[in-house]
């Protein structure tokens, strides 16, 4: 497609819930990331995948949260045992080169 | 490590008058820098970059920043602002490893 894809842009679940978020990064971009964004914060790095490496899970912030990218292109992120503190607006970006992300719209998570 | 400081949260101008947010970063290394803005509930989307081969940068939207090495800034303007660029703003620094580290944000109101 013309820009990155992220599905649902909204979702609503019960709390103790499995959630998955899916990215559609552009053809091509070899990069990917993902980012939450909380009311009133800035942007959280969670997880960066690059090609074929291991990616850098460095930000994500429990291990309730994982991600998977598969065949270099799709990407996952899953949420399990969600909290209320997981309410968020998370965001992918992917990248073709050393420069900008485009990003995606986001999902919006809210846990109730 | 490489992270950015924007200062303000929220700033308010009005209509025709100078748009000033101010960024500041900490590298070890020469930076790539960016700025983004999200517009009410939409993705972010790149005003500009520093890719050290000019450090005045324009941008879309009227929109410039220049990079001072010397005050470790990277500072947005715009000289009149229009009720359009109300919106949220994020600077951003590109890290060796090829993620981005975002600042908190600012949010900028153009007053009528």
């Amino acid at each position: 497609g013309a820009g990155v894809s992220q599905s649902p842009s909204n979702k609503v679940t019960e709390k103790g819930k499995d959630v998955e978020l899916r990215c559609d990064p552009i053809s091509g971009h070899t990069a990917l990331y993902w980012y939450r964004q909380s009311l009133g914060q800035g942007l959280e790095f969670l997880i960066y995948f690059q090609g074929n490496s291991a990616p850098d899970k460095s930000g994500l912030p429990s291990d309730r949260f994982s991600a998977e990218r598969t065949g270099g292109s799709v990407s996952t992120l899953t949420i399990q045992r969600t909290q209320q503190e997981d309410s968020a607006v998370y965001l992918c970006a992917s990248a073709a080169a050393n420069y900008g992300y485009t990003f995606g719209s986001g999902t919006r998570l809210t846990v109730v | 490590a490489q992270s950015v400081t924007q200062l303000g949260s929220h700033v308010s101008v009005s209509e025709g008058a100078l748009v000033l947010l101010r960024c500041n970063y900490s590298s070890s290394v020469p930076p790539y820098l960016f700025w983004y803005v999200q517009y009410p509930n939409q993705g972010l989307q790149l005003l500009l970059k520093y890719t050290s081969a000019a450090t005045l940068v324009k941008g879309i939207n009227g929109f410039e920043a220049e990079f001072k090495k010397s005050e470790t800034s990277f500072h947005l303007t715009k000289p009149s602002a229009h009720m359009s660029d109300a919106a949220e703003y994020f600077c951003a620094v590109r890290r060796n490893n090829n993620d981005m580290r975002f600042g908190a944000g600012t949010r900028l109101t153009v007053k009528p």
